[in-house]
């Protein structure tokens, strides 16, 4: 299970961090994903980090902006995001690799989302 | 970028029938290309990866074949639950990962 709290109504050009909180699967075996969907689009993937946090990716949207981090004693990924746009507004959601200890792409399971709204 | 483009963007189909879902990749993802449906205000659901394994839970009326550019998603029968948006991502080159625009499957 992954569970998302953590989003909001925020200003452009603000901050926000965005956790998601992982049960039932060894955490620190799997990489984990942010994957965003802006209201009535499709999906878009964000960001990834690796099983042992050693590396970590991005889309050219976010890059310089958004910082993916995770705790292994937490069981919990982050999503750092800075110098918000109006764009960036979406639900954004954590997703596991289907495979140990590689980065496949394939996500398995979600958690529910959490909703981003950059506005004044 | 490597861009996913599905078709078609809308499918009506009748329940008990099959639904042949098309994605098309702008160069060669190899066999790293997976779907995903997704029902109003849920998450995505992982169907199939890998061209044509199912996801844990995933009943066997859902298929994926296909190689190189060109992918297909069959449901074999269409039951009731089956009427959602179908994503194909291919995770060949990346970062990044790359979504198709989605196919909304919808009752006839």
């Amino acid at each position: 299970q992954l569970v998302e709290p953590g989003g909001g109504l925020v200003q452009p050009g603000g901050s926000l961090r965005l956790s998601c909180a992982a049960s039932g699967f060894t955490f620190s075996s799997y990489a984990l994903n942010w994957v965003r969907q802006a209201p009535g689009k499709g999906l878009e993937w964000v960001s990834a980090i690796s099983a042992s946090g050693g590396s970590t990716y991005y889309a050219d949207s976010v890059k310089g902006r958004f910082t993916i981090s995770r705790d292994n004693n937490k069981n919990t990924v982050y999503l750092q995001m800075n110098s918000l746009r109006a764009e960036d507004t979406a639900v954004y959601y954590c997703a596991k690799d289907v495979r140990q200890y590689q980065l496949l792409g394939a996500l398995d399971y979600w958690g529910q989302g959490t909703l981003v709204t950059v506005s004044s | 970028e490597i861009v996913m483009t599905q078709s078609p963007a809308t499918l009506s189909v009748s329940p008990g029938e099959r639904a042949t879902l098309s994605c098309r990749a702008s160069q060669s993802v190899s066999s790293n290309l997976a779907w995903y449906q997704q029902k109003p205000g849920q998450a995505p659901r992982l169907l199939i990866y890998g061209v044509s394994t199912r996801a844990t839970g995933i009943p066997a009326r859902f298929s994926g074949s296909g190689s190189g550019t060109e992918f297909t998603l069959t449901i074999s029968s269409l039951q009731s639950e089956d009427f959602a948006i179908y994503y194909c991502q291919q995770s060949n080159n990346w970062p990044p990962f790359t979504f198709g625009q989605g196919t909304k499957l919808e009752i006839k």
